[in-house]
């Protein structure tokens, strides 16, 4: 069984502050963990995946995610919050491969103010 | 250029109609998903297909309908069986079962009323 919960459902950040948006999962197994992006009324566009390589991983627009083990987390962060960053952010985890169904986090609105 | 395509972005029906999702890839992706997006809700699964003529239920099946007769194509069919189809609909795909992630549309909006 597999799950992921993201802890906040809204988040906002001042323009050019750090931006920490947390995801904890839950997995049998070890976990395959993608973070994904929706701006309003788009599909979702993939940020950055962990798939039992480097536990740092860099994506897409400078955000970079941490696989932390121990403490079953893969938060995702950027130094510096740039406006065109405001959308909704899904944390996904999957069993390894195959066709297995993925389980999505219920999101995380970020809003960044100027 | 490659790419998922769901057609139309918005679609309204009535209370009592069956109305059809179209998703077209060009990826050459073996498998093709089905998901309902709701507000505070994440994506949950509706249907997914892992190769041509087969295709299985997610966990929000009931009132929906799928085929898979070409490999690019994966439409789905809200019944006037499902009780609260308003709701966004985004159909994704993946090459094959060594690939990790999934590549997703950009969606239709449908609303019944």
């Amino acid at each position: 069984a597999q799950s992921v919960t993201q802890l906040d459902s809204h988040v906002s950040v001042s323009e050019g502050t750090p931006v920490l948006l947390r995801c904890n999962y839950s997995s049998s197994y070890s976990p395959s963990l993608f973070w994904y992006v929706q701006h309003p009324n788009k599909g979702l566009q993939l940020l950055l995946k962990y798939t039992s390589a480097a536990t740092l991983v860099k994506g897409i627009n400078g955000f970079e995610a941490e696989f932390k083990k121990s403490e079953t987390s893969f938060h995702l962060t950027k130094p510096s919050a740039h406006m065109s960053d405001a959308a909704e952010y899904f944390c996904v985890v999957s069993l390894s491969g195959g066709y297995q169904k993925v389980t999505f986090g219920t999101g995380t609105k970020l809003q960044v103010i100027p | 250029d490659g790419g998922i395509t769901q057609s139309p972005k918005y679609l309204f029906r009535k209370e009592g109609q069956n109305v059809t999702l179209s998703c077209e890839q060009n990826l050459n992706h073996d498998a093709m998903y089905w998901y309902r997006q709701d507000p505070g809700q994440g994506l949950r699964l509706i249907y997914y297909s892992q190769i041509v003529n087969d295709f299985q239920k997610g966990d929000i099946a009931e009132g929906y309908s799928v085929s898979r007769e070409k490999k690019e194509s994966f439409p789905l069919t809200v019944t006037s069986a499902q009780k609260n189809p308003t709701a966004f609909y985004l159909c994704a795909s993946k090459p094959g079962p060594s690939t990790y992630e999934q590549y997703f549309g950009p969606g239709t909006r449908l609303t019944v009323t």
